[in-house]
């Protein structure tokens, strides 16, 4: 069955550093592929996705391509702020194919 | 802001009991879905309603139960509780129930059993 498997964390870095955090799948097909993000005390919230392989989804400064040769959706921001400290989580759809299997999360804490 | 409510916010209760967490969807979206977080086991999956009836099941336990109700809210059942089902619990809504629509997560109800 489908899977993913998340870079552990925690990762601390400093103000304007660079962030990948990993993501691989294991698949049949090329299903959408997401990231959700969970600031403190919220639920998640979607932060970008892909719908296809080769696709780029992208916003607030965060980008991740769908790489069907390695089977890889990476995050990763060139510069980021405090205000980007949270859990991030890759996602993709799994059973049914109408639900959200969720990695293990990864937090991420930015130091001033 | 989401737009889903989760209610209560917290609740702490004992080994054995019987609670229910509630939660209002966001306004438009038909499907209401009910995942549970802890620390060891992740985000887990539990059920999926589409317009009042079950669509998904995952990894819910038989103590647990949900139901969608006409006016779209839905109840998460959770019975004869036992420590390990110390959790948060989140409802997310959706639009249409397909992936095509992102999914819009409630705050959360932290549940404690003690």
């Amino acid at each position: 069955g489908n899977s993913v498997t998340q870079m552990e964390g925690p990762v601390t870095l400093s103000e304007e550093a660079f962030l990948t955090i990993n993501c691989t799948y294991t698949a049949t097909g090329y299903p959408s592929l997401f990231w959700y993000v969970q600031y403190p005390g919220e639920g998640l919230q979607l932060l970008l996705k892909a719908t296809k392989a080769d696709d780029k989804g992208s916003n607030k400064g965060f980008e991740a391509t769908y790489r069907k040769e390695t089977t890889s959706f990476h995050l990763e921001k060139g510069s980021v702020q405090v205000s980007d400290s949270a859990v991030y989580f890759c996602a993709f759809p799994s059973g049914s194919a109408r639900q959200l299997t969720f990695g293990s999360g990864t937090q991420l804490t930015v130091l001033p | 802001d989401s737009g889903v409510t989760q209610t209560p916010k917290h609740l702490i209760t004992a080994t054995g009991q019987r609670v229910t967490l509630r939660c209002s969807p966001r306004s438009g979206d038909l499907s209401v879905y009910w995942y549970q977080q802890s620390l060891d086991q992740g985000l887990q999956f539990l059920i999926q309603y589409y317009n009042g009836e079950e669509r998904a099941k995952g990894n819910i336990l038989e103590r647990f139960s949900a139901q969608q109700f006409p006016d779209l809210h839905s109840e998460l059942n959770l019975s004869s509780l036992e420590l390990g089902d110390s959790a948060l619990y989140f409802c997310a809504s959706s639009q249409t129930g397909g992936l095509e629509s992102p999914l819009h997560f409630g705050n959360g109800t932290r549940l404690t059993v003690t």
